[in-house]
């Protein structure tokens, strides 16, 4: 049961212009939610995080917007630089629970 | 300050041992976690440990375990390892501020052959 998804395994975007992953989960009982960017034979890196009463945080150049209605959730990084080349991944914690439940992660490739 | 530091980063075990990992936290965080990484199941919870006490414990076989020291120091052990067992075992630790997640080691790399 795959209760955090992130259904694009890879995505391609140009220098300077905005990546927006997505996220989608089924669990109503999630109470925060989180993305990490992750880079190979390393841990995951905190990025951004929301709590499920807002509806967007911002810090820097990532925006996390989260829609409850429709259980979705999106990070936007602009502008994109070649450093942000990496896996991120989607992650919620669960009420009352210190269990991070992570997506499949989405392969972002910036392109000079 | 330091980060969280596990040990050892490499390990190739045969069928059938066991094999135990160790965590260090970030000073003065007393919650540790422990999670698998492989390719086809992606990031899995394994457990969670605070001030010693196992509060949290995901879907995993009997044969992985784990403790927690008084100093938040964490091992986790594996025994009767199976072909399946060779992922990336990553420990995170945390103040419990929920808003910044977990801080994750670099990982232990472990390949059963």
């Amino acid at each position: 049961d795959q209760q955090v998804k992130q259904n694009s395994p890879s995505l391609s975007v140009q220098e300077g212009r905005i990546s927006i992953l997505n996220c989608d989960y089924t669990n109503s009982m999630f109470d925060y939610f989180l993305w990490y960017k992750k880079y190979p034979a390393e841990g995951p890196t905190f990025l951004i995080s929301i709590s499920s009463i807002k509806d967007k945080n911002e810090d820097g150049r990532f925006t996390v917007f989260l829609n409850k209605s429709a259980k979705h959730l999106s990070l936007h990084i602009v502008p994109s630089q070649p450093g942000d080349s990496a896996v991120y991944f989607c992650a919620a914690l669960i009420q009352g629970a210190q269990k991070l439940v992570f997506g499949q992660g989405t392969r972002l490739t910036i392109n000079p | 300050k330091a980060g969280v530091t596990q040990t050892p980063r490499y390990l190739i075990k045969t069928r059938g041992q066991q094999v135990t990992l160790s965590c260090s936290p970030i000073s003065g965080h007393r919650s540790v976690s422990w999670y698998q990484q492989t390719p086809g199941q992606g990031l899995q919870f394994l457990f969670e440990y605070f001030s010693e006490t196992q509060r949290n414990k995901g879907n995993f076989p009997g044969r992985f375990s784990g403790r927690q020291f008084s100093n938040s120091r964490s091992e986790m052990n594996v025994s009767t390892l199976e072909l399946g067992d060779s992922a990336l075992y990553l420990c995170a630790s945390s103040l419990g501020d929920r808003k910044y997640g977990y801080t994750f080691g670099s990982g232990t790399r472990l390949t059963v052959v």
